[in-house]
């Protein structure tokens, strides 16, 4: 069974940068047939996607975010991690990787990490 | 890339069916047929119950099931139940391998 677990800072000071990895286990990273991506969510708000990332290396980012955002893939450890630079309090939200199929022309997530809450205070 | 629309709320009684409207653009909805749909219950992660507009993944129950009208996608259930309480989001293939998602809906099970 596939497993993703986010791990990273749970407090970031304002204008810093929030640095999460997610690690896959029950599977490898470095398949065909997907992406690997973070979403987010501000407390009491809805979802939001911040980008995805291919195992060669390839990235995709929500294009209001694009500016601030890095995501980069490490295959011999089977992770791949978020930066997102100059934080603010509007940062602060539960933190998703997510697998997201790409096989066949689908785009969905099939495979969520449990979550991770990152706070921005000083 | 501007997030899809949903209703803030519906409710329903047990054994009745409610529907959630995704609302987008040409550029998302309209444009691919390829919206997904994820229950969230307070405190966990997402779970996908349909994608690809239609298509429920094993194990999803047939009461769940979706469809698109032009840039309108829409999510059904029927017979429902009080386990089906939850938040309700869809989700849509934007082109050059980006998604949005929609404000999400609360739904009640009255």
């Amino acid at each position: 069974q596939l497993q993703l677990q986010e791990s990273g800072p749970g407090l970031v000071k304002p204008s810093e940068t929030l640095s999460l990895t997610c690690t896959v286990s029950g599977g490898s990273i470095s398949s065909n047939n997907y992406y690997w991506g973070w979403i987010r969510q501000p407390p009491g708000k809805g979802l939001e996607w911040i980008g995805s990332i291919y195992y060669s290396g390839s990235t995709y980012y929500n294009p209001s975010l694009k500016s601030r955002v890095t995501i980069s893939v490490d295959t011999s450890k089977n992770q791949f991690s978020l930066k997102l630079s100059s934080v603010t309090a509007a940062d602060t939200a539960v933190y998703y990787c997510a697998r997201r199929v790409v096989a066949t022309g689908n785009h969905y997530f099939d495979y969520w990490g449990q979550g991770t809450l990152v706070t921005v205070s000083s | 890339q501007s997030a899809l629309t949903q209703p803030a709320s519906v409710s329903g009684s047990p054994g009745q069916s409610i529907t959630i409207s995704c609302t987008g653009t040409s550029s998302d909805v309209g444009n691919y047929n390829l919206v997904s749909w994820y229950q969230q219950h307070p405190g966990k992660a997402p779970k996908v119950m349909i994608y690809e507009g239609s298509k429920r993944p094993s194990g999803i129950s047939n009461r769940f099931s979706g469809s698109k009208s032009g840039n309108t996608a829409s999510l059904t259930i029927s017979g429902l139940q009080a386990e089906d309480e939850a938040d309700y989001y869809c989700c849509s293939y934007a082109g050059s391998s980006t998604v949005v998602f929609g404000g999400g809906t609360k739904l009640t099970v009255l």
